[in-house]
């Protein structure tokens, strides 16, 4: 079962930040947060990670609670590019390795 | 550099049929995954492998094997086709557990 809740769906302005949140309260100590996004029916493309502290990169910021319940990632200045199904991940370490479990992801859609 | 590909893009498998969903990368990872993805799901882990000659189940096993004979090729058989087979099939690699995993684009199977 997906360790991850995310809202099924949200809408953004082109240009302004987009804010996807993601609870993932029962989350273990050494478990990481990963957020890949798959645009129309494409493989999944890799956007960012984390474990406890927040993380920026080209494409994204990851904002983690201290509790590290739930997290946000934050697209800066979305374009109508960045419309795309978003999820966000829990990799968890079963039978010595570690996997991802998906959950049903949050659709972005940026309006011009 | 192709990175992760996937054939054949397309398939109609008739009930009780089999078939092999090709998977080769060639970023030398050592960890390779499949992942089946249902209409408006998120991706399920179905096997993966943590290098030559080691695999393992992963959510949905059933109905399914694999085989992982070289670093490069980490092919997906389905022995009998059921409709409950019909679905997206994602496989993706990545370097180590804690790096970004590549996807394919991905194997669009039907079976009728």
């Amino acid at each position: 079962d997906a360790k991850t809740t995310q809202p099924p769906s949200m809408d953004c302005a082109e240009g302004r930040a987009a804010n996807l949140p993601c609870n993932h309260s029962t989350i273990s100590g050494n478990e990481y947060v990963y957020w890949y996004r798959q645009i129309h029916s494409q493989g999944p493309q890799y956007i960012i990670h984390g474990l406890k502290n927040n993380e920026t990169n080209e494409m994204a910021s990851l904002i983690i609670t201290e509790d590290r319940k739930s997290s946000t990632l934050i697209l800066p200045h979305a374009t109508l590019r960045d419309t795309a199904v978003y999820y966000c991940i829990v990799r968890v370490v079963s039978s010595g390795t570690y996997k991802y479990i998906f959950g049903t992801g949050t659709r972005l859609k940026v309006l011009a | 550099n192709a990175g992760v590909t996937q054939t054949p893009k397309f398939r109609i498998l008739k009930i009780g049929q089999s078939m092999t969903l090709q998977c080769t990368q060639d970023m030398n990872h050592n960890y390779m995954y499949w992942y089946r993805q249902d209409p408006g799901m998120g991706l399920k882990l179905i096997y993966y492998s943590v290098g030559a000659g080691i695999t393992d189940k992963g959510e949905v096993p059933n109905g399914y094997n694999v085989s992982r004979s070289t670093t490069e090729d980490f092919p997906l058989r389905l022995e009998l086709a059921a409709p409950s087979q019909t679905s997206v099939y994602f496989c993706a690699s990545s370097l180590t557990p804690n790096t970004e995993a590549f996807f394919g684009q991905g194997t669009r199977l039907t079976v009728v």
